[in-house]
């Protein structure tokens, strides 16, 4: 089945250890995202991929930077994380240009812990 | 500026009994609007969306949705509800022009009782 893939689902790091966490899909979506959810919040959106452009939200970190090396891979490094960057975080794909970006489809999510 | 809002944190219902979780939303254009499912420790399942046409939605799961552009709201509803229905619950809008991103609601914890 065509799917979105989340590496690993679980993450344990140190405070200020650098930590990358990764992400694959087999549905070849253009549009590639990474959200942050903490504990029973919405999704915060850091930053998306579309096809090979990058696009940052305003409000997020330099700390979260990402990746996306082909198609199918997109990568969220957290180059110091810190207690507050404990969280889940879910990366989705959709596809479409523009004006027609069709629904997105969630990976299960990487929890990480930050200790 | 697009903002969506979910104004009950939780909603209990008893199995059998029809179900409605709420939304409403803002935005300066004509709306795309979702809804999404998250059972614990898992990302978001879609479960339905409106672009155009019909108002009342149908979508995964024996859920639906109604548009209503008068009352800028889109509530989810199922007929009867299961037990399997108890997860997170959140409504999402992004603009239908142009390119924009979606943005959730604060979402929506559903209780299903036996």
């Amino acid at each position: 089945d065509a799917m979105v893939i989340q590496n690993p689902r679980y993450q344990v790091t140190q405070f200020g250890k650098p930590v990358t966490l990764s992400c694959s899909q087999t549905l070849n979506h253009n549009v590639m995202y990474w959200y942050q959810q903490k504990s029973s919040q919405a999704p915060k959106l850091l930053f998306h991929y579309y096809d090979k452009d990058f696009n940052n939200e305003a409000d997020t970190p330099d700390n979260f930077q990402s990746r996306r090396p082909n198609t199918s891979f997109c990568f969220l490094d957290i180059r110091s994380p810190g207690l507050g960057d404990a969280a889940m975080y879910l990366c989705a794909t959709s596809s479409g240009n523009g004006r027609a970006l069709n629904e997105q489809f969630f990976g299960p999510g990487t929890r990480l812990t930050v200790l | 500026a697009q903002s969506v809002a979910q104004p009950e944190d939780q909603v209990n219902v008893a199995e059998g009994n029809p179900l409605t979780v709420k939304c409403t939303y803002s935005v300066s254009g004509n709306p795309y609007l979702f809804w999404y499912v998250q059972y614990p420790n898992r990302g978001l399942q879609f479960l339905l969306k409106y672009i155009t046409g019909d108002n009342l939605v149908k979508g995964s799961y024996g859920f639906e949705a109604e548009f209503n552009k008068s009352q800028t709201s889109f509530h989810l509803k199922k007929p009867s509800a299961l037990v399997s229905d108890s997860a997170l619950y959140f409504c999402a809008v992004r603009l239908d022009s142009g390119y924009s991103t979606l943005t959730f609601g604060k979402g929506t914890m559903l209780l299903v009782s036996p």
